[in-house]
C-alpha cells in the first residue's frame, strides 16, 4: 500500500525565516495531494490541495510544489510568523480510491518571535 | 455551515467500561471516517463509512466498532475499553471525488484508566 514519509518531524525557525517540509510517497497512482494544518487542541484544517502534475500553488505566505517524477510534495513557508506554529500534515490519495487519504506522520513547526 | 462536530470533547473512563464517541456533519457528505492520533504516529484510520450501514475497516479496527444509521451521524464504540486506547480521536467527512477534501472535527480526548 501507499507509504508517505514526511520530514522533518520537528522544525524550529525564527520569525521571518523560511521553513520547508517535504513528503515522499511511494504509489505512482497517487493523484490528489493535500496539506493540512493542525493548531493545538484542534482538528486538521485544509491548507491547500493540488492535482497530479508538476505544479506550484501559492497561498497566503506559502508555496506548495508537487514533483510527480520524484514522488515528492513540499510545503515552503516564506517569512514564517508565530501564527504559523502548528503541526503540518501531508496527505495523498489514489485516483481510484474511495475516499481514503494516506497521511504523513506530521511536522511540528515552531516559529520563534 | 460546513461543520463536523464531535461529542464529548473530553472523556475519562475506566478499563473495561464501554465508550461511545459521536460525530455529526451538516454537509450531507456520504463518506465519514474515524481516526486516532498518537504522538509521533500521525493519524491512523480506524474505520471508513461510505454511507448508511456501509462501513469498512481501516488500518487499526481491532477493539473498535462503528455505527452509521443516518448519513449525518457516525458513532465509534469501544466495547470494554483498554488503557492502550487512550488517544485523541478525530472524525472526518468528505464529499464525492478524488479532489474532495476531508473536513475534520475538533477531536475527542479519551483517557482510559
Amino acid at each position: 500500500g501507499e507509504q508517505v514519509e514526511q520530514r522533518p518531524p520537528h522544525l524550529s525557525v525564527r520569525e521571518g525565516d523560511s521553513a520547508v517540509i517535504i513528503c515522499t510517497y511511494t504509489d505512482p497512482n497517487s493523484y490528489y495531494f493535500f496539506w493540512y494544518k493542525q493548531e493545538p487542541g484542534a482538528g486538521l484544517q485544509l491548507l491547500m490541495k493540488v492535482f497530479s502534475s508538476t505544479e506550484i500553488n501559492e497561498g497566503q505566505g506559502f508555496t506548495v510544489l508537487l514533483n510527480k517524477k520524484d514522488k515528492q510534495l513540499s510545503l515552503n513557508l516564506t517569512a514564517a510568523h508565530p501564527g504559523d506554529s502548528a503541526v503540518y500534515f501531508c496527505a495523498v490519495r489514489r485516483g481510484s480510491a474511495l475516499g481514503r487519504l494516506h497521511f504523513g506522520a506530521g511536522t511540528q513547526l515552531i516559529v520563534i518571535p | 455551515d460546513m461543520k463536523v462536530t464531535q461529542m464529548p470533547r473530553y472523556l475519562i473512563k475506566r478499563m473495561g467500561e464501554n465508550v461511545l464517541l459521536e460525530c455529526g456533519q451538516d454537509m450531507s457528505h456520504e463518506t465519514m471516517y474515524w481516526y486516532r492520533q498518537d504522538p509521533g504516529l500521525g493519524l491512523q484510520l480506524i474505520y471508513i463509512s461510505y454511507d448508511v450501514d456501509s462501513n469498512s475497516e481501516g488500518d487499526i479496527p481491532k477493539g473498535y466498532r462503528v455505527s452509521r444509521k443516518k448519513r449525518e451521524h457516525f458513532s465509534l464504540i469501544l466495547d470494554s475499553a483498554k488503557t492502550n486506547q487512550t488517544s485523541v480521536y478525530f472524525c472526518a467527512s468528505s464529499g464525492q471525488g478524488g479532489y474532495a477534501e476531508q473536513f475534520f472535527g475538533p477531536g475527542t480526548r479519551l483517557t482510559v484508566l
